[in-house]
């Protein structure tokens, strides 16, 4: 089955110490995107690609990067891991018929 | 104008009956409404959505009434089911690619 993959389900990080997630999709969709949630409440939308372009809200931390290397893959680093950043972190993907797909979710714990 | 307010914040409903989720939107460039059903600890899961060339759309129990000239859009799920519980989330978008969410609704099915 098509679908967006997220690894690692659950990470845990020290404070400060950098950390990477990464997501894959086999849907093929030019658009890919890095939410942040947290309990209880929407996503919010920390970036997002339409292929190569790269397009970041203007209250995301620069704490947070992201790269794309491919169609395929993304990836979204978090250089120095505070405490509020604890959160669910959800890739997504829409294609042409604007219908965006969610994968799984990586629950970050910073100690 | 970017908003989408979503009521109510929580809703309570007993085995059977009809459960009712309204979200209302200001930009009229919107053009694409999509439900999201979300479990605790998973990402968000599309549930179904409506674009605005119809007044509604039913999918199984689910259903999207839509009220272009109000601009409100609600989700009606018949003979709700414990395993219904879940929040769901409105969401607009318009060929920008970034989607607006709604706040959320938390829902309890009684059995």
């Amino acid at each position: 089955d098509a679908m967006v993959i997220q690894n690692p389900r659950y990470q845990v990080t020290q404070f400060g110490k950098p950390v990477t997630l990464s997501c894959s999709q086999t849907l093929n969709h030019n658009v890919m995107y890095w939410y942040q949630q947290k309990s209880s409440q929407a996503p919010k939308l920390l970036f997002h690609y339409y292929d190569k372009d790269f397009n970041n809200e203007a209250d995301t931390p620069d704490n947070f990067q992201s790269r794309r290397p491919n169609t395929s893959f993304c990836f979204l680093d978090i250089r120095s891991p505070g405490l509020g950043d604890a959160a669910m972190y959800l890739c997504a993907t829409s294609g042409a018929r604007n219908e965006q797909f969610f994968g799984p979710g990586t629950r970050l714990t910073v100690l | 104008q970017q908003q989408v307010k979503q009521s109510p914040q929580s809703l309570i409903v007993q085995k059977g009956g009809i459960s009712i989720i309204n979200c209302a939107y200001e930009n009229t460039a919107f053009d694409y409404f999509p439900w999201y059903q979300q479990f605790p600890g998973k990402g968000p899961a599309l549930l179904i959505a409506i674009r605005p060339d119809v007044s509604e759309k039913k999918e199984g129990r689910f259903t999207i009434s839509f009220n272009k000239s109000a601009k409100q859009f609600s989700l009606h799920i018949m003979d709700s089911q414990p395993g219904d519980s879940a929040t769901y989330f409105c969401a607009a978008t318009s060929g920008t690619y970034k989607y607006i969410f709604g706040t959320g609704t938390r829902l309890k099915v009684l059995a």
